[in-house]
């Protein structure tokens, strides 16, 4: 069956250094794949968007990349602030079944 | 512009009862999606509107659950009758545009006891 695996545990940064998530699936063959912020309480905030025949993609201090060989994404946000930590989760997109989401990386910036 | 509004924001039921959560989507999106998050769970997928017509609805879990979306405009999800299983916070999204993503709203929370 399909499956996305996200880092499960949270992540810890100091602030200013460069937060790497990880977005790995299997039995997926997907044509975007997508990151989304989600705050507690709150609904998913899309961040960006990256297509299958895209190595990778960016958008002021995110930048995506996506590896169909290896099936894996990454999620960098650079320079990174407090305001930053949040859940972040990753959803695949390829077939008529909607987006396929991973259960998500909660990131803590610290000061 | 006005985001995804869901309605109500938590709800508790008795099993067996019967429960209507609402979603107004953007204005002018014509995709209209529902997803379910479980504890402990991704959320998944439920079912997807385009326009007031059912696209794909292969991730209902079962006939208890009923969607609609009149005239295109706003959708409503019943749950009838509820069962505890059926516990989770319940998200409407509504899009466009693919490069634009979705938006979701901030979600139902549903507790059935």
């Amino acid at each position: 069956s399909q499956k996305i695996e996200q880092n499960s545990e949270a992540l810890n940064i100091q602030e200013g250094k460069t937060a790497t998530l990880t977005c790995n699936y299997t039995n997926y063959s997907p044509a975007y794949l997508q990151w989304y912020r989600q705050d507690p309480g709150r609904g998913p905030v899309f961040l960006l968007l990256i297509r299958e025949n895209e190595k990778e993609k960016r958008k002021e201090r995110l930048k995506v990349t996506f590896d169909t060989t290896l099936k894996q994404s990454l999620f960098h946000i650079t320079a990174s602030q407090p305001a930053d930590s949040a859940t972040y989760l990753c959803a695949l997109e390829g077939g008529a079944d909607g987006l396929t989401f991973g259960k998500g990386t909660h990131l803590i910036i610290q000061p | 512009e006005a985001g995804v509004t869901q309605f109500p924001s938590h709800s508790v039921i008795e099993k067996g009862q019967t429960v209507t959560l609402r979603c107004d989507p953007i204005s002018g999106h014509d995709n209209l999606y529902w997803y379910r998050r479980v504890m402990g769970k991704e959320i998944k997928f439920l079912l997807h509107f385009v326009k007031e017509s059912k696209q794909d609805e292969s991730g209902m879990p079962n006939n208890r659950f009923l969607a609609e979306r009149t005239g295109g405009t706003y959708s409503t999800l019943k749950v009838q009758p509820a069962e505890l299983e059926d516990s989770g916070v319940y998200f409407c999204a509504s899009s466009h545009v693919r490069e634009a993503g979705y938006t979701f709203g901030s979600g139902t929370r549903l507790t059935v006891v």
